[in-house]
């Protein structure tokens, strides 16, 4: 089955500065890769995702990027402001796998006032 | 509103003691999953639904029983709950359109002693 793996697992940041979390997968199928975060106490919302067939996508300060040959997909905040402070879990579903995400460790990003 | 609901929010129970905790959605979507979320585990899938009844095991479905009688609801049955079993669940769904967000409910927290 599908493997995800998520790095780093803390990420400190300066208000203002950019974040990077980047994440792997094993399973050359995968064809959807969406980023979750999740506020303390809160439940998991997507806040941006990619299909194979696209290379980057951006929604104002986020940001993701895929790379299909070397199975690895990465999130980008730039302008990071303290209400970027959360849980941020990446995921992917393989093809033909009825919908069935596998999820990252989760990557909690602090942004330092 | 447009919404995944889940019942108990809290839940202190003790070991052996049959327990289910209810999920709602009123979206009319077809694809509805469960998940269990341990810290530095990620979100693990323990079961999903397609559609009415239809249903089929997730990564960690040891221990758990569902069933999808109605499209709106997917309830999550612990027979005989162990400690191992404590955690923080998470019901989700999406529709089956070919749109593959996931919506998920507040999140159940589940102590078993």
């Amino acid at each position: 089955g599908e493997n995800v793996e998520q790095h780093p697992s803390t990420l400190s940041v300066q208000e203002g500065d950019s974040a990077v979390i980047k994440c792997t997968y094993s399973d050359s199928a995968s064809n959807y890769f969406p980023w979750y975060k999740q506020e303390l106490g809160k439940r998991p919302q997507l806040i941006i995702d990619i299909r194979s067939n696209v290379g980057e996508k951006k929604d104002q300060r986020i940001a993701v990027t895929l790379n299909k040959t070397a199975k690895h997909f990465s999130l980008h905040i730039t302008e990071t402001q303290p209400e970027d402070s959360a849980v941020y879990f990446c995921a992917a579903i393989p093809s033909g796998s009825a919908r069935q995400l596998t999820f990252g460790s989760g990557t909690q990003l602090t942004v330092l006032p | 509103e447009a919404q995944v609901t889940q019942n108990p929010r809290y839940l202190i129970t003790v070991t052996g003691k049959k327990l289910t905790v209810t999920c709602s959605q009123n979206m009319n979507h077809e694809y509805m999953s469960w998940y269990r979320q341990d810290p530095g585990l990620g979100l693990r899938q323990i079961y999903y639904s397609m559609n009415v009844e239809v249903t089929d095991k997730g990564d960690v479905p040891e221990g758990y029983k569902v069933s999808r009688k109605e499209k709106r609801n997917f309830p999550l049955i612990l027979e005989s709950p162990s400690p191992n079993q404590t955690s923080l669940y998470f019901c989700a769904s999406s529709s089956g359109q070919g749109a593959y967000e996931q919506y998920f409910g507040p999140g159940t927290r589940l102590t078993v002693t």
